[in-house]
């Protein structure tokens, strides 16, 4: 099946740094991506959706400056967690919206911690 | 708006008998609903979806869902459980008008087989 790969699984930064989170769709082109992000016990909460050369969308609460989406190709997506701070810290998820089919899928997950 | 609840955090069960998960949403708009299975370390995969047709849905690894409008609810189940059917579960619902691409998820139910 389609895969979607994210990158790194596991980062650990110190407070006040930046994290770029890959998420690439490897066998198909996606035409919109999202990023979720999900606390222990907890549901997987949508940030932003983006699309294929376009600004993301973002979720209301969610900070634009902080949490930077870029969708520069039909198959990658970053999301970059600026000035990282301990609260930052949780398992982000992106997934990917095939071209044609519409069917969505999911990569692993990556978890920060922020120390 | 849409919103999702799972009742049960952790279900455990013996191996080879049946389970079932609870799903209850609440939408002002229709909806289409989905199952998703979470293995450790490992990304989200599509179980089943309820579009529209038929209540009952049959999904991979033996899984069915049914769909009840009157007491919206999306209740997983399946006859004979298997340990390697161990994993997170998740119900997520996305409208039919204006944010028909966003999926909003319950907060997943940790299915547990045990010999």
């Amino acid at each position: 099946g389609a895969v979607v790969s994210q990158h790194p699984s596991r980062v650990i930064c110190k407070s006040g740094t930046s994290v770029k989170i890959e998420c690439r769709s490897l066998d198909f082109q996606a035409t919109t991506m999202f990023w979720y992000r999900q606390f222990p016990k907890q549901s997987l909460m949508l940030m932003a959706t983006s699309n294929e050369g376009s600004k993301a969308t973002y979720e209301q609460g969610v900070e634009k400056d902080k949490f930077l989406i870029n969708h520069a190709s039909l198959t990658l997506s970053t999301l970059t967690v600026t000035s990282a701070h301990p609260e930052d810290s949780s398992f982000y998820i992106c997934s990917a919206r095939a071209r044609g089919t519409g069917e969505l899928f999911f990569g692993e997950g990556s978890r920060l911690t922020v120390l | 708006a849409q919103s999702v609840t799972q009742l049960d955090s952790q279900v455990p069960v013996f191996e080879e008998a049946p389970v079932e998960l609870r799903c209850n949403y609440s939408s002002s708009v229709s909806v289409y609903l989905f199952w998703y299975v979470q293995y450790p370390n490992q990304g989200l995969q599509l179980l089943l979806k309820y579009l529209s047709g038929s209540t009952l849905v049959k999904g991979i690894n033996g899984f069915e869902a049914e769909f009840n409008k009157s007491q919206t609810s999306f209740h997983l189940r399946k006859p004979s459980v298997h340990i390697s059917d161990t994993a997170e579960y998740f119900c997520a619902v996305s409208g039919l008008t204006g944010g028909g691409n966003k999926l909003t998820f319950g907060t997943g139910t940790q299915l547990k087989v045990e010999l």
